[in-house]
């Protein structure tokens, strides 16, 4: 089956750090790669997504690429600010007709001033 | 607020007790999804709905469970007879029809948090 397989946190880095959280899958086919971000009290938001092979993602100055040969999607930033602070889930959507979502486990980051 | 709205926000109740949770989608969209999140948990998928149809049920779906969306609107997920591993966030999603291969972003909602004493 699916699984997505994510950096184990929690991760604290200092403001103007540069971050990156590992992101690896299982997937039959040629699933379609997200990034979702949950900051504190608030619902899941999509970050960024890419549907296809070296497809990069990116929002908010984070940036992703889909990595079919290391099955992989890092999320990355140059420059971490304290209203980064949130967790962050890898996911995927297979593509053979179902719809749900499978997620990693989250990695919580915290930036410090 | 024209997103993803859930209710109630937050629910305890007892063991054994039968518990009700509303989603509103976006009024475009005609899929609906949820799915439960346990602590330090990523969410898990249950059930998902095409306007009013139900086409998937994940194997965590108990005959305890069950999810209705009556008029292809508003969605309804019941538990009955609760247990104290029911205890989660529950959370909804919507999205508009597309093509398979999940291009289209799921939106969200901010989840019931359901705790069984």
């Amino acid at each position: 089956g699916n699984s997505v397989t994510q950096m184990e946190g929690p991760v604290t880095l200092s403001e103007e750090a540069f971050l990156t959280i590992n992101c690896t899958y299982t997937a039959t086919g040629y699933p379609s790669l997200f990034w979702y971000v949950q900051y504190p009290g608030e619902g899941l938001q999509l970050l960024l997504k890419a549907t296809k092979a070296d497809d990069k993602g990116s929002n908010k100055g984070f940036e992703a690429t889909y990595r079919k040969e290391t099955t992989s999607f890092h999320l990355e930033k140059g420059s971490v600010q304290v209203s980064d602070s949130a967790v962050y889930f890898c996911a995927l959507i297979s593509n053979f007709g179902n719809e749900k979502l499978t997620f990693g486990t989250g990695t919580r980051l915290t930036i410090i001033p | 607020d024209t997103g993803v709205s859930q209710n109630p926000r937050h629910k305890i109740t007892k063991r054994g007790q039968n518990v009700t949770f509303r989603c509103d989608p976006i009024s475009e969209h005609n899929r609906l999804y949820w799915y439960r999140q346990t602590l330090g948990q990523g969410p898990e998928f249950l059930t998902y709905f095409q306007n009013e149809a139900q086409l998937e049920k994940s194997r965590l779906l108990s005959d305890r469970f069950s999810a209705e969306r009556p008029k292809g609107s508003f969605s309804t997920l019941e538990i009955q007879r609760t247990e104290q591993g029911d205890s989660a966030m529950y959370l909804c999603a919507s999205s508009p029809a597309g093509t398979s291969g999940g291009a289209h972003e799921q939106f969200f909602g901010p989840g019931t948090r359901l705790t069984v004493l």
